[in-house]
């Protein structure tokens, strides 16, 4: 079935330590997405990328870094310098012909920081 | 800017009572307006969308939202709801990038 793969589901790191999240999808869409979601405060966007080898900043990009070399990937590194990384992570993806906007998302990564 | 203002946090409901999840927006852009749900430690789920055309939509399970242009809002509704509808209930609209969220409404349905 086409569909979007995150891994893993929940993730323990240490503080100071970076962790790469993984966002794998087979639907052929040529965009793709990170959003942040913590409690009562919705969605907000990490960065995005609408085409392989290029990526755009989102609305609270720092402290995140991540890369597009192939059109299915699209991973998430959460970085030491993010001060507060403990969140559910939700990768989307939708297709660039698309004027509607209208996002596919993964299950999500839970990430505890101790 | 695009911006989304979901009126409730919280929505406490007993089963089979209707409930109306309150949703209003800003565009600068063309209006494309969607709903989704989120259940527990999941992703979110597409469940309408409003492009063009009828203001009146509807999901396949029992949903439905009115797009109405001069009061900048796009309600969801159901007239009857199970104990399975709770969940978190996210109103979007299209951006210049991608969808603006926001922040969620969590519907609670007890019997």
């Amino acid at each position: 079935d086409g569909g979007i793969t995150q891994s893993p589901k929940y993730l323990f790191r240490k503080e100071g330590q970076n962790v790469t999240l993984s966002c794998e999808q087979n639907l052929n869409h040529d965009a793709m997405y990170w959003y942040r979601q913590d409690p009562g405060q919705g969605l907000r966007l990490i960065y995005y990328s609408q085409i392989v080898n290029d990526f755009q900043k989102g609305d609270i990009a720092e402290g995140y870094s991540v890369s597009r070399e192939k059109k299915e990937s699209f991973p998430l590194t959460v970085t030491s310098a993010q001060k507060n990384p403990t969140a559910f992570y939700l990768c989307a993806s939708s297709t660039q012909g698309s004027n509607t906007g209208e996002l596919f998302f993964g299950e999500g990564s839970r990430l505890t920081v101790l | 800017a695009q911006s989304v203002t979901q009126l409730d946090s919280q929505v406490p409901v007993f089963e089979e009572a209707p409930v109306e999840l309150r949703c209003n927006y800003s565009s600068s852009v063309s209006v494309y307006l969607f709903w989704y749900v989120q259940y527990p430690n999941q992703g979110l789920q597409l469940l309408l969308k409003y492009l063009s055309g009828s203001t009146l939509v509807e999901s396949i399970n029992g949903f439905e939202a009115e797009f109405n242009k001069s009061q900048t809002s796009f309600h969801l509704r159901k007239p009857s709801v199970h104990i399975s509808d709770t969940a978190e209930y996210f109103c979007a609209v299209k951006g210049y990038s991608t969808l603006t969220f926001g922040k969620g409404t969590m519907l609670l349905v007890s019997p």
